[in-house]
């Protein structure tokens, strides 16, 4: 089953609204979590480092003020586009480093977003 | 600058035949390399990795080879199967959490 889980897996919303994503280790705790994004036919583009506790790194071009991250416990890190724009429909995906038990980098299931 | 690059976007095998799906790197810093496979609308599912200090690790239908002096890793499948059609992403880092992700080759078995 899965051990890293988002929800929703999929959203609709209007320009101008914000949307948050979740992002949950269910098997392990993270103290780093990955967001990234993903265009059509393009590759991953990691947007930015989720760390619990403190404030996420975000990537180069990526806006911090549009793209909230919070990590505030050790299984949920949270996306939140804000005032979202149809530029902003994408797919985005997290990721979660199990570094106690397997040292292995586990994906959830992606958010497809949609902005109208 | 793209740092890891997949420069075949497709490719089509016949079933039972060998898959090669190829990725270059350009930063030498990087030490653990990471096949995923991936269907569309879904997250990536990860597949093999490798780290620096090999130059092949197998598991199963699945092996990767390494390539330091060429910056240059490989992932064979065989043999291929129909559920192996998918896009495959190689991935690259310094250590096994901050990836940097190929475009993407899209695998296609024939039957």
């Amino acid at each position: 089953g899965a051990v890293v889980s988002q929800h929703p897996s999929r959203v609709i919303c209007k320009s101008g609204t914000s949307v948050k994503i979740e992002c949950r280790s269910l098997d392990f705790q993270a103290t780093t979590m990955f967001w990234y994004r993903q265009f059509p036919k393009q590759s991953l583009m990691l947007m930015a480092t989720s760390n619990e506790g403190s404030k996420a790194t975000y990537e180069q071009g990526v806006e911090k003020d549009k793209f909230l991250i919070n990590h505030a416990s050790l299984t949920l890190s949270t996306l939140t586009v804000t005032s979202a724009h149809p530029e902003d429909s994408s797919f985005y995906i997290c990721s979660a480093f199990d570094r106690i038990n397997t040292g292995e980098l586990f994906f959830g299931e992606g958010s497809r977003l949609t902005v109208l | 600058d793209q740092q890891v690059k997949q420069n075949s976007p497709s490719l089509s095998v016949q079933e039972g035949r060998i898959s090669i799906l190829n990725c270059d790197y350009t930063n030498s810093m990087f030490d653990y390399f990471l096949w995923y496979k991936k269907y569309p609308a879904e997250g990536p599912t990860f597949l093999i990795s490798i780290s620096s200090i090999k130059d092949k690790n197998e598991d199963g239908r699945f092996t990767v080879f390494l390539n330091k002096s060429a910056k240059h890793l490989s992932l064979h499948i065989v043999p291929s199967q129909p559920g192996d059609s998918a896009v495959y992403f190689c991935a690259a880092g310094q250590g096994a959490q901050k990836l940097v992700f190929g475009q993407g080759t899209r695998l296609t078995i024939n039957p």
